[in-house]
């Protein structure tokens, strides 16, 4: 079956933390793809990242950073030195062929960056 | 367009009514997703669309809601004898398959329903 956990509901840092957002999968495919998405307080979803189940490099964009490890299922997200402007909701994605690809997501974790 | 496009933004409805949503995605895109957003909550999965198809429909809540796809682009959520727990943002998304591009799904501005 298809799982995406995300237990962190809310975390709160203040500003120039490092937070990490974790992000816990369950799939029966060997072919999948997790996604991270960012939905400010304006409300629209903003793709962040994308990483395939056969490609286990750890990424980093600027601030963000990504840490993918099949052997626990997991594709955590970490901010360094956050601001304010990282507040948002964070969802993890994981989407696998079913006929089609479909993606369902984890119930997402608020971060609040408090200057 | 540019972007998916949903319609209406806002719609307010009295309960037992039928409302109908619209998608149309981005040109190209084969698939198509519905979710739906609670206040301050994640996202629920509704349906999702390869093409005119739908192979998988488990996320619909009840008999009451169903979707469908014509000519591989523009699709129509409807809801039948609305209640006032159907009150979300529905959101819907396409996205081309991940084989061939990113995979990434786009999304559209959602549209909300209130149902009084």
């Amino acid at each position: 079956a298809q799982k995406v956990t995300q237990a962190q509901t809310e975390i709160s840092v203040v500003e120039k933390e490092d937070v990490t957002l974790d992000c816990v999968y369950e799939t029966r495919d060997t072919t999948y793809y997790l996604f991270w998405y960012k939905q400010p307080p304006s409300g629209e979803l903003v793709f962040l990242i994308r990483r395939n189940s056969f490609d286990e490099q750890n990424e980093i964009s600027g601030r963000y950073s990504w840490n993918f490890q099949k052997s626990t299922s997991s594709f955590n997200f970490t901010i360094t030195a956050s601001q304010v402007v990282d507040s948002a909701v964070y969802f993890c994605a994981l989407s696998e062929n079913t006929g089609g690809f479909k993606t369902i997501f984890g119930a997402g974790t608020r971060l609040f960056v408090k200057a | 367009g540019a972007g998916v496009s949903q319609s209406p933004s806002n719609k307010v409805t009295e309960k037992g009514k039928d409302v109908e949503l619209r998608c149309d995605p981005i040109s190209g895109h084969t698939a198509l997703y519905w979710y739906r957003q609670s206040l301050g909550q994640g996202l629920e999965f509704l349906i999702y669309f390869q093409g005119n198809s739908a192979p998988d429909k488990s996320g619909l809540p009840s008999d009451r809601f169903s979707a469908e796809r014509t000519g591989g682009s523009v699709s129509t959520l409807t809801i039948q004898r609305t209640q006032q727990e159907d009150s979300a943002v529905y959101l819907c998304a396409s996205s081309s398959p991940p084989g061939l591009a990113n995979g990434e799904l786009f999304f559209g501005e959602g549209s909300r329903l209130t149902v009084l």
